[in-house]
C-alpha cells in the first residue's frame, strides 16, 4: 500500500531554532506539494515541485522558509529561524503528471509547535 | 490567498441521517474535489468531478459539479460513526497555474 511518509510526526521547538521536515513521496510520483494547515487559514499551499524542480513557492515566506528535493525520494521543508506563528500542521502530498494537481495523496503531516 | 466558501462550518447529526454540504466560489472551476480528513491524518480524496453538471457517487457519498461551475455539493446518505471528520472541497481553475483552491472544511460529528 503506497503512501506518502513524513518525519517527524511531531516537533516541539523553541523560537529561533531551525526546523527540518522530511517527506518521501509515493514511488513514481513526479509532483510534490508542501501545505500548511491552521484553524484560521485552512490548507495553504507553500510550494510544489515537478520532476524535482521548484515550480511555485509563492506561498512560502522566503525569508525563513526553504524547500528542496535533493532526490526523487526526498523532499525537505526548512524553517530558519522558527517563530511561534509557524506553529501548524505541515503536510506533504504527491501526485503524477498533469493530473497530479488534482489527485494529490497526502502524508500524515508534521505537527509543529514553536514555543 | 483565495479560498472557497464552504458551508456549513460544522454539523452534529444522529447516526442514520443524511448530510449535505456545499462549496461556492466567485471563480469558475474546471475541477472540483472532495476530501476527508480523519483526526491526526492527512486529507484523503473522496470524489473528483471534471464536468459541469456531473454527478458522481462513491458508496454512500454523492457529489455534484454545479452547472454554473462555481459550486459543488457533497451528500452523505445514512451516516455512520466512521463518517466523523473534516470534509474539504477544493477547486482548480484553468489559470492560476492549476493550483488547488481549498475550502476551510466542514466538521462532521455523528452521534451513534
Amino acid at each position: 500500500d503506497a503512501r506518502v511518509t513524513q518525519t517527524p510526526r511531531h516537533k516541539v521547538t523553541e523560537m529561533g531554532q531551525e526546523v527540518t521536515m522530511r517527506c518521501q513521496p509515493i514511488l513514481g510520483h513526479n509532483t510534490v506539494f508542501w501545505y500548511r494547515q491552521t484553524m484560521m487559514q485552512g490548507l495553504e499551499l507553500l510550494a510544489y515541485f515537478r520532476n524535482r524542480a521548484p515550480l511555485d513557492d509563492s506561498g512560502m515566506p522566503k525569508d525563513r522558509f526553504s524547500a528542496e528535493m535533493p532526490d526523487a525520494t526526498l523532499a525537505t521543508l526548512k524553517i530558519q529561524p522558527s517563530e511561534p506563528r509557524d506553529s501548524a500542521v505541515y503536510f506533504c502530498a504527491s501526485g503524477t503528471g498533469l493530473a497530479g494537481m488534482e489527485t494529490q495523496y497526502f502524508g500524515p503531516g508534521t505537527r509543529l509547535l514553536v514555543l | 490567498g483565495q479560498q472557497l466558501n464552504q458551508s456549513p462550518q460544522s454539523m452534529f447529526i444522529q447516526e442514520g441521517e443524511d448530510v449535505s454540504m456545499n462549496c461556492t466560489s466567485s471563480s469558475i472551476f474546471n475541477t472540483w474535489l472532495w476530501y476527508k480528513q480523519d483526526p491526526g491524518e492527512g486529507p484523503v480524496l473522496l470524489i473528483a468531478l471534471y464536468k459541469a453538471g456531473e454527478l458522481t457517487s462513491n458508496g454512500r457519498l454523492t457529489a455534484q459539479f454545479g452547472i454554473t461551475r462555481k459550486d459543488s455539493f457533497l451528500n452523505i446518505s445514512a451516516s455512520i460513526p466512521s463518517d466523523v471528520g473534516i470534509y474539504f472541497c477544493a477547486g482548480q481553475s484553468a489559470g492560476n497555474n492549476r493550483k488547488l483552491i481549498w475550502g476551510l472544511g466542514t466538521s462532521l460529528a455523528v452521534n451513534p
